[in-house]
């Protein structure tokens, strides 16, 4: 079955780093989307990429699409404490169906 | 709107007990998931419904049940809990045309 595999699994970085997190799929995928889960909390969609080789940026979080639609990324620039979390990649290749990466835990240090 | 909600917060089970974990919402989503999240793990899917009866197995189905016999409404039940369904069980839910995904808030499992 598809496999979506998410690479570090922790990041610690002091406030004012950036941080990146990596997703691979195991097979080309229709959409990918992004989640964040603070501790505790529940996921909290953050946004969905279509186009192959696409970019988007939110404020200072910028995610990427693959050319091939097999791989995303999530580049966090200057990160705040208010980053902490676990950010999840979400991949579909049919059907509404998703599958989760393993996600990156995000802490930083003030 | 509410938006997902899920009931209980909280439980604790003993091996062999069967248990209704609730999840409705009020958005008028035609899909409904049902997601298990081990602690430090991603989220795997148990069960799903694209409407009103209709429901389908995910990745890890074994020991779950499901019905939808209403849009809002989207059950799952645990028949003879065993200790590997401790979990944090999460429902969530999509809009017709979209493939974004609202959660609820979690229900945590504990089986003893």
């Amino acid at each position: 079955g598809q496999q979506v595999m998410q690479i570090p699994q922790y990041q610690h970085v002091q406030e004012g780093e950036d941080f990146t997190t990596y997703c691979n799929s195991s097979t080309t995928l229709s959409n990918i989307q992004w989640y964040k889960q603070r501790p505790g909390g529940h996921p909290v969609f953050l946004i969905q990429l279509v186009k192959s080789g696409e970019v988007k940026k939110q404020k200072r979080l910028t995610f990427q699409f693959g050319e091939a639609k097999k791989n995303s990324s999530l580049h966090i620039t200057a990160t705040q404490t208010t980053d902490v979390g676990t950010y999840f990649c979400a991949g579909e290749t049919s059907g509404s169906r998703l599958t989760f990466g393993e996600g990156t835990q995000l802490t930083v240090n003030p | 709107n509410a938006g997902v909600t899920q009931t209980p917060k909280f439980r604790i089970l003993k091996i062999g007990q069967s248990m209704t974990l609730q999840c409705t919402q009020d958005m008028n989503h035609n899909y409904m998931y049902w997601y298990r999240q081990d602690p430090g793990m991603g989220l795997k899917l148990i069960y799903y419904s694209v409407g009103a009866g209709i429901t389908d197995k995910g990745e890890v189905p074994n020991g779950y049940n499901v019905s939808r016999s209403t849009t809002e409404d989207f059950p799952l039940r645990l028949e003879l809990a065993a200790p590997s369904q401790t979990s944090v069980y999460f429902c969530a839910s999509t809009p017709p045309g979209q493939e974004t995904q609202y959660f609820g808030p979690g229900t945590r499992l504990l089986v003893l």
